[in-house]
């Protein structure tokens, strides 16, 4: 009964590929979020959705694109994808008007470049 | 926009010892500051927060502080155990009541207790 679940968990594929990775949330929340963890560990926010609506869209390259079609959804194609994007893709879901404000992540899903 | 910073990047200590983590940030207009605890490949996950209304929260083992005025907040754990160690992320946004405001992450910093 996982509440932010992930697909695939594991990528491995070559540079110049395209690549997708789904996110699903079954908790009711309005928000879902792409977060990027790289090697040293750093969090860093790459998208937010709200109600399929984007929201927040941080410095990313385009060959990064988010597609959410419905708020339960949220899921990320990238394109001709380079070593930099070698990283662990976390998915985040997030109660609106909510003020503790918690994210629940997914468990990740860990792409490698060759 | 925000930034956070996050000291130190690697901790370690012996168990039983006391761990302090240390954040600063930058947008005065952040009040809602909490803490994420990610064990070896699992996912972060929140083990408690702190609003910009009180200047301290604790939670068994684990206590926050907060000091506005300086822009700084810290993560206290006590008599830790081996299962504490993991990376620590602090993190911090203005009212996630609205949606359009991000949480920024720390740096993290790597936990290691010592048996």
């Amino acid at each position: 009964d996982t509440a932010v679940s992930q697909t695939p968990k594991y990528l491995v594929t070559q540079m110049g590929n395209d690549k997708s990775i789904k996110c699903e949330q079954n908790l009711g929340h309005d928000t879902m979020y792409w977060y990027k963890q790289d090697s040293k560990k750093f969090l860093k926010i790459m998208f937010s959705y709200n109600n399929k609506e984007l929201i927040i869209n941080e410095t990313v390259p385009n060959r990064f694109s988010p597609k959410s079609p419905d708020k339960a959804h949220l899921n990320l194609h990238i394109n001709s994808l380079e070593l930099g994007d070698s990283a662990v893709y976390f998915c985040a879901s997030r109660r609106d008007g909510y003020y503790t404000g918690e994210l629940f992540f997914g468990e990740g899903s860990r792409l490698t470049v060759l | 926009g925000e930034n956070v910073e996050q000291h130190p990047s690697t901790l370690s200590v012996q168990e039983g010892d006391s761990a302090v983590i240390k954040c600063t940030y930058s947008d005065s207009a952040s009040n809602y500051f909490p803490w994420y605890k990610q064990e070896l490949g699992k996912r972060p996950q929140l083990i408690i927060d702190i609003r910009s209304n009180v200047g301290e929260k604790k939670d068994q083992r684990i206590a926050v502080t907060l000091n506005k005025t300086a822009k700084h907040f810290s993560l206290h754990i006590t008599e830790t155990q081996p299962e504490d160690s993991a990376v620590y992320f602090c993190a911090a946004s203005r009212d996630p009541r609205n949606a359009g405001n991000m949480l920024t992450f720390g740096g993290g910093t790597r936990l290691m207790v010592k048996p």
